[in-house]
């Protein structure tokens, strides 16, 4: 059955922090996609990146790098050099070939940067 | 333009109630979500639309009633709701469920409160 694990229900670092956010994942499938959203307090879910299985690679975008290993079925998400406004829940999520109807969500990790 | 808008942000309604959520997008997406979100939870899909037809219903109750009026808009009929049902309501967007790399916009939500 497909299930996304966020272990860490929440984290707290203080700005300029490095900040590791793991998500593991379980599928049958072979052909799927992985998500991270932001959900800052505002409410909103913002799309961060999506990654399909096939591609291993490691994604940098600006401060936020993504590390996907299909041999631990991870795909963890990394924030350098937090910031404040990095404060929010951040939601990984999966989308499966036979499902394609659904994300799957995990609990999400709830991210606070202080000053 | 990636955007989603809901209205209300906020409602508040008794128990005897009729209203209404709105969402609307206008990025030519063919599918259209409806998620229900409780505090320190993940997003719990409702409803799904493809093409203006009702693809998934998550077993909701019937007070929701949701209506797909044309390929922008999206409608969330609440009747007779429960305090239960205070939460979040998210409305998304993707591009369509054939593809399942296609990520899904949200809006900013509806924050209900049922008295």
């Amino acid at each position: 059955a497909q299930k996304v694990t966020q272990a860490q229900t929440e984290i707290s670092v203080v700005e300029k922090e490095d900040v590791t956010l793991d998500c593991v994942y379980e599928t049958r499938d072979t052909t799927y996609y992985l998500f991270w959203y932001k959900q800052p307090p505002s409410g909103e879910l913002v799309f961060l990146i999506r990654r399909n299985s096939f591609d291993e690679q490691n994604e940098i975008s600006g401060r936020y790098s993504w590390n996907f290993q299909k041999s631990t079925s991870s795909f963890n998400f990394t924030i350098t050099a937090s910031q404040v406004v990095d404060s929010a829940v951040y939601f990984c999520a999966l989308s499966e070939a036979d499902n394609t109807d659904k994300l799957i969500f995990g609990t999400g990790t709830r991210l606070q940067v202080f000053p | 333009d990636t955007e989603v808008t809901q209205t209300p942000k906020h409602l508040v309604m008794g128990m005897t109630n009729k209203k209404s959520l709105k969402c609307e997008q206008h990025m030519g997406h063919r599918a259209m979500y409806w998620y229900k979100q409780k505090a320190k939870k993940p997003p719990e899909l409702m409803f799904v639309y493809s093409y203006e037809k009702l693809s998934i219903n998550e077993s909701v109750p019937s007070r929701f009633s949701p209506e797909c009026p044309n390929s922008s808009l999206l409608n969330l009929h609440l009747h007779a709701l429960q305090p239960e049902d205070s939460a979040l309501y998210l409305c998304a967007s993707s591009q369509d469920l054939v593809h399942i790399f296609y990520e899904q916009y949200f809006g900013p939500g509806t924050r209900l409160t049922v008295t």
